[in-house]
């Protein structure tokens, strides 16, 4: 049963860097499938922020791709978030999940974790 | 950009009605449209992926229809345990590819 888990800081200041860990268990990421990141505001929407691929290949939510950096440790079998320059907006439950690259979908999710931007 | 226009935003409905959600894409996306199913305080799951196809386990009173720009998500008959928001989400296969998530409906028993 594949099974992801995010972790990080609940609290990020303004300005500062959101960094977060998805831990992949029951998969080898090196096996193949894209991974990615999604965020879903308080009481809102959800939003792809991008996704990347074992070897390291990675794409982006335009709207979000000036301060967004997705890496992959496959050593770990782990792969990561980081956000910069965040603001209030930022705020967000950060959901990783496995992506089907040939059905486009994403098929196995974390449970989420909630980032507050605050001073 | 493909925008994706899901509708209703909120629906009510009784145990056992026929309850349908449309999602419409601003161009062509052929069949590459999923739908989910989010529970208060809990990931999104995957109900249906190319538009009609249910995914391994998913009751059977939901379905899915439609190609191109039009798509429309089916419960048969209401559940208590639907209650939910529901998203759909479109693939754009521009380089390079891109994902977006429908605003969703949020269902509710009347």
């Amino acid at each position: 049963q594949v099974q992801l888990q995010e972790s990080g800081p609940g609290l990020v200041k303004p300005s500062e860097t959101l960094s977060l860990t998805c831990a992949v268990s029951g998969y080898s990421i090196s096996s193949g499938y894209y991974w990615g990141w999604i965020r879903q505001p308080p009481g809102k929407g959800l939003e792809w922020i991008g996704s990347i691929y074992h070897s390291g290949s990675t794409y982006y939510n335009p709207s979000l791709k000036s301060r967004v950096t997705i890496s992959v440790d496959t050593s770990k079998n782990q792969f990561s978030l980081k956000l910069s320059s965040v603001t209030a907006a930022d705020t967000a439950v950060y959901y990783c999940a496995r992506l089907s690259q040939w059905l486009h979908l994403f098929d196995y999710w974390g449970q989420g974790t909630l980032v507050t931007v605050s001073s | 950009d493909i925008q994706m226009t899901q509708s209703p935003s909120s629906l009510s409905a009784s145990v056992g009605d026929r309850v349908t959600i449309t999602c419409q894409a601003s161009q062509d996306i052929s069949n590459y449209l999923n739908w989910y199913q989010q529970k208060p305080g809990k990931a999104p799951k995957l109900l249906i992926y190319d538009a009609s196809n249910l995914e391994t386990g998913v009751p059977s009173r939901f379905s899915g229809s439609g190609s191109g720009t039009d798509f429309t998500f089916t419960i048969s008959s209401l559940q208590p345990e639907d209650i939910a928001t529901y998203y759909c989400q479109q693939y754009d296969n521009l380089p390079p590819p891109m994902y977006t998530f429908g605003q969703g409906t949020k269902l509710e028993i009347k």
